[in-house]
């Protein structure tokens, strides 16, 4: 089956530099999600990286090393509006529903 | 109206109640899901719904029944639940095919507490 390892929580100060890591392991792999959700919201998606290397989407970047199987989410140019858990996904082995990690919360102090 | 739109929002029911999660979808996505998301656990997927057809079960027990007339309305039929199932059940679609399924849109969810 497919289980994702991330981190509980991580704390920041406004304007800083973020990362969440993902270690990841599956049957089959088809790529990384990342989801945001914010207390008491829907989550919503953020990035999918299906290669290796880095994509870029604003102040927020996520990155995937399948040989590793381990990815993160940068988030640059911290605000308080992105205090809310995040979790990475894989898709399940027959491709049809997304498995996600326990999630990490980022709470961001000014 | 657009995205997914769950109701209703908060349920409060008791053990011997039946009752029912509606979602619908106006993305004209051919997948839906629920999950459940309780405090201090991950989204854990219940079912899979691809073109109407149930396509997966996790193990999921059977007070919990769902229910796909159509490719753009979802129902979770809920009887005789346990305190242990308040939680967060969260209604998602996608595209259903592929790799079209890592992004998934959400509903905001049915607060349920059984009591």
């Amino acid at each position: 089956g497919q289980s994702l390892e991330q981190p509980s929580e991580v704390t920041a100060v406004e304007g800083a530099i973020v990362q969440i890591n993902c270690t990841y392991q599956t049957s089959g792999f088809y790529g990384l999600s990342w989801y945001q959700q914010h207390d008491g919201g829907a989550p919503t998606f953020l990035s999918y990286n299906a290669l290796d290397g880095l994509e870029e989407t604003g102040r927020f970047s996520s990155f995937l090393s399948r040989s590793d199987s381990y990815g993160y989410l940068l988030l640059q140019e911290l605000q308080m509006k992105d205090s809310a858990s995040y979790f990475c996904a894989v898709l399940n082995q027959a491709g049809t529903a997304l498995i996600f990690g326990k999630g990490t919360t980022l709470s961001v102090s000014s | 109206e657009t995205g997914v739109t769950q109701t209703p929002r908060h349920l409060v029911m008791g053990m011997t109640n039946k009752k029912s999660l509606k979602c619908e979808q106006h993305l004209g996505h051919n997948a839906m899901y629920w999950y459940k998301q309780s405090a201090k656990k991950p989204l854990e997927l219940m079912f899979v719904y691809s073109l109407e057809e149930r396509v997966e079960n996790n193990s999921v027990p059977s007070r919990f029944s769902p229910e796909c007339p159509n490719s753009s309305h979802l129902f979770l039929h809920l009887h005789t639940l346990q305190p242990e199932d308040s939680a967060l059940y969260l209604c998602a679609s996608s595209q259903g095919s592929g790799t079209m399924n890592t992004e998934a849109f959400f509903g905001q969810g049915t607060r349920l507490t059984v009591v």
